[in-house]
């Protein structure tokens, strides 16, 4: 069975602070990772990251995959009150009917960021 | 915003009720997931359609059905409505063309079943 374990669960954080978020998994036929934020209901996509090693960077924001110890991490340099949010970790493999995707996602990692 | 719309936003039903829950995807995309997401976990997959087939089921009841329409359109249907059905019903809706797809999600119908 798939299995996408993040961690910590929650974080609080003041502004200007670094984190790192965490994300674990283990999946058959994987095909990417994926990461969202979660603020009130739709997640909103971050990044796909399907090879190991690169560095994917939006602003703030960076994530890089380790496909060899199985495991991302997603990190917020100089945290702002508007990163408070739900982040998601999710990894993509083939749906055994077809090509397409089928995600299966981690619990979440709430992040909490004082003012 | 994503593009992706769903109806309604709220919806309170009792045991035993039936709900129709409905999505409009993305122009351009033709496959829509649909995630049940209860309070503190991470969105379940349900299931998902390509050009009006279910393509594939995750962990849910037969009571959990859907449908797909040319348009791309779909509707999430639970029958026999169990309190643990109270959940975000999120829908994503993507291109697929063989390789991995970026789901780009709804903001969700939120089911509370009293």
């Amino acid at each position: 069975e798939d299995k996408v374990v993040q961690s910590p669960l929650s974080l609080v954080v003041h502004e200007g602070d670094t984190v790192t978020l965490n994300c674990s998994y283990e999946v058959t036929n994987f095909r990417s990772l994926l990461w969202y934020k979660q603020e009130k209901k739709a997640p909103t996509f971050l990044f796909m990251l399907t090879s190991s090693g690169i560095e994917k960077k939006s602003g703030r924001l960076s994530s890089i995959l380790d496909k060899k110890e199985l495991f991302s991490i997603l990190n917020i340099t100089a945290t702002q009150t508007g990163d408070s949010a739900v982040y998601l970790c999710a990894v993509d493999r083939p749906l055994s009917a077809g090509a397409n995707s089928k995600l299966t996602f981690g619990k979440g990692i709430t992040l909490s960021v004082r003012p | 915003e994503t593009g992706v719309t769903q109806s309604p936003t709220h919806l309170i039903k009792t045991r035993g009720q039936q709900v129709t829950l409905r999505c409009s995807s993305q122009s351009g995309h033709n496959t829509v997931s649909w995630y049940q997401q209860a309070l503190g976990q991470g969105p379940q997959f349900i299931f998902q359609y390509y050009r009006e087939e279910e393509n594939g089921r995750g962990n849910f009841p037969p009571r959990f059905s859907g449908l797909q329409f040319p348009n791309y359109s779909s509707e999430l249907n639970v029958n026999a409505l169990e309190l643990d059905d109270s959940a975000l019903y999120l829908c994503a809706s993507s291109f697929s063309a063989g390789g991995s797809d970026t789901q780009y999600f709804g903001p969700g119908t939120r089911l509370t079943v009293l």
